[in-house]
């Protein structure tokens, strides 16, 4: 019983280098979604996907990258990283987003990402 | 456009007081559902409770209440008797007719010995 699975959980990144978090779920959850965590702001929504073939941005998109080949993976791509990324990242998924299911949301345990 | 506001940013209180988290909310969805969260030391968010804008019932778990007043839109949450384990960030949040959980600034709730 995984639920939703992040990698890695810590990372040192360099301005300019680029990566990929990786989130994986078991629930067969059609809802994937990524969020960034700072101090004083909450949870911020970046990108999130309803479906395999299907994204759409959120709150703080820029810098981002996201694809949903399938209904299980929902990478998250740093692209050029930068100082401002430094942040927790927490990917998360659910049956349905639509709030008409009021389905439970499950969180990833987080992945610290830090860019010097 | 949905908000949650959570105007209390710290909280401390020695143990076996009583805490009180407030949030406020606004939208325009007539159905949406409100949500609270515990973030502990170790950062994983731990699902605490999901109410509907059509259950206006307050509720009880344990030592945990809440209180969902659609007038005022507000959504508090009490920690009765709290203990040390209490301690942590308390996040309340909306999701509404889309895709996406808005979340308030969180609440950091230390408890005391």
């Amino acid at each position: 019983n995984a639920g939703v699975t992040q990698t890695p959980k810590f990372q040192v990144l360099k301005t300019g280098q680029s990566m990929t978090l990786q989130c994986a779920q078991d629930m067969n959850h059609e809802y994937m979604s990524w969020y960034r965590q700072d101090p004083g702001m909450g949870l911020r929504l970046i990108h999130y996907s309803v479906g395999a073939g299907i994204t759409d941005q959120g709150e703080v998109p820029n810098g981002y990258n996201v694809s949903r080949s399938t209904t299980e993976d929902f990478p998250l791509r740093l692209l050029s990283a930068a100082p401002s990324q430094t942040s927790v990242y927490f990917c998360a998924s659910s049956y349905s987003g639509q709030v008409f299911s009021g389905n439970t949301i499950y969180f990833g345990e987080g992945s610290w990402l830090t860019v010097v | 456009a949905q908000k949650v506001t959570q105007a209390q940013t710290e909280i401390s209180v020695v143990e076996k007081e009583d805490v009180t988290l407030d949030c406020v909310y606004e939208t325009r969805d007539t159905t949406y559902y409100l949500f609270w969260y515990k973030q502990p030391p170790s950062g994983e968010l731990v699902f605490l409770i999901r109410r509907n804008s059509f259950d206006e019932q307050n509720e009880i778990s344990g030592r945990y209440s809440w209180n969902f007043q659609k007038s005022t839109s507000s959504f508090n949450f009490t920690i009765t008797a709290s203990q040390v384990v209490d301690s942590a960030v308390y996040f309340c949040a909306l999701s509404g007719n889309d895709y996406k959980l808005s979340f308030g600034a969180g609440t950091t709730v230390t408890v005391r010995a």
